[in-house]
C-alpha cells in the first residue's frame, strides 16, 4: 500500500473548519484513501473514505485531488470532541490486507 | 450497527502471569480479525491477524509464542499474553472485518474495538 505524509499536529479553533492535508504521491489506481481518527484512549474511529471523487458524509468532507496525489479532510466545524489523532491510511479496498497506521495528525480544538 | 466489544477494558496483572484479552463483533460476522499494540505517544502497530478456524498470521518480531490468538468463531477472537512482563505493559486494540458480501457495509472495511490497557507490575 501507499505510504502517507502528514503534518505532526495542528491547532483549530472551536466553530472553525479543520483542514488536515495528507499526501499519498504513490497511490496506485486501485487504491482508496481511508480516514480515520483516535480519541485519547479509545479504538480507532471510522470518518470517511474515497477512491477519486469528493465525498460528505455527517462527520466530514474528504477532498481528493484530481492527480489524487493528495487529499485534505474537512471537519467543517471543529468541537472539542473533535481534538484527536487523525489517520489517513491508503489501502486497496480489495483483498485482505490490514490498515496500516503512520504516525497522523493531532489535531487540538481550541475554544 | 458493526460494533466491536473488547474485555476487558483495563487489567492489570503481575509478571509472570497470563492474560486473556477478548474481542467480539456484536452485531456481524467478522471473517478476520486484526490485534494491534500502541504504545504511549506511538501509532499503532498490527501484531497479527487472525482468520476464523486457522492459524493467526504474526508480524515480523511479534513472538507467535508469547501472544496466544485464538479465532475460533465469526465473532470471537481471543488474544492470550503469556508469562506477562512489564515491557507487555499497552494498550491493546482488535480490529474484525466483515465476511464478504454482507448487503448492509461496505465491503472489506474495518472496525475497531474499544481497546485494552493492559499493565503488568
Amino acid at each position: 500500500d501507499a505510504k502517507t505524509t502528514q503534518p505532526p499536529s495542528m491547532d483549530c479553533a472551536e466553530g472553525r473548519a479543520a483542514n488536515l492535508p495528507c499526501n499519498h504521491s504513490t497511490i496506485s489506481g486501485n487504491e482508496y484513501v481511508y480516514w480515520y481518527r483516535q480519541i485519547h484512549s479509545q479504538g480507532p474511529q471510522y470518518i470517511i473514505h474515497g477512491l477519486k471523487n469528493n465525498e460528505t458524509n455527517e462527520m466530514a468532507s474528504l477532498i481528493i485531488t484530481e492527480d489524487r496525489k493528495s487529499s485534505t479532510l474537512i471537519l467543517p466545524h471543529a468541537t472539542l470532541r473533535d481534538t484527536a489523532v487523525y489517520y489517513c491510511i491508503v489501502r486497496s479496498r480489495s483483498g485482505n490486507t490490514p490498515l496500516v497506521f503512520g504516525k497522523g495528525t493531532r489535531l487540538s480544538v481550541i475554544a | 450497527g458493526a460494533v466491536v466489544s473488547q474485555h476487558p477494558s483495563r487489567v492489570i496483572c503481575k509478571s509472570g502471569t497470563s492474560v486473556k484479552i477478548e474481542c467480539r463483533s456484536l452485531d456481524f460476522q467478522a471473517t478476520t480479525m486484526f490485534w494491534y499494540r500502541q504504545f504511549p505517544k506511538q501509532s499503532l502497530m498490527l501484531m497479527a491477524t487472525s482468520n476464523e478456524g486457522s492459524k493467526a498470521t504474526y508480524e515480523q518480531g511479534v513472538e507467535k509464542d508469547k501472544f496466544l490468538i485464538n479465532h475460533a468463531s465469526l465473532t470471537l477472537s481471543t488474544l492470550t499474553v503469556t508469562s506477562a512482563h512489564p515491557e507487555d505493559s499497552s494498550f491493546y486494540i482488535c480490529s474484525a472485518r466483515e465476511r464478504a458480501g454482507a448487503p448492509y457495509r461496505p465491503y472489506n472495511e474495518q472496525f475497531f474495538g474499544p481497546g485494552t490497557r493492559l499493565t503488568v507490575l
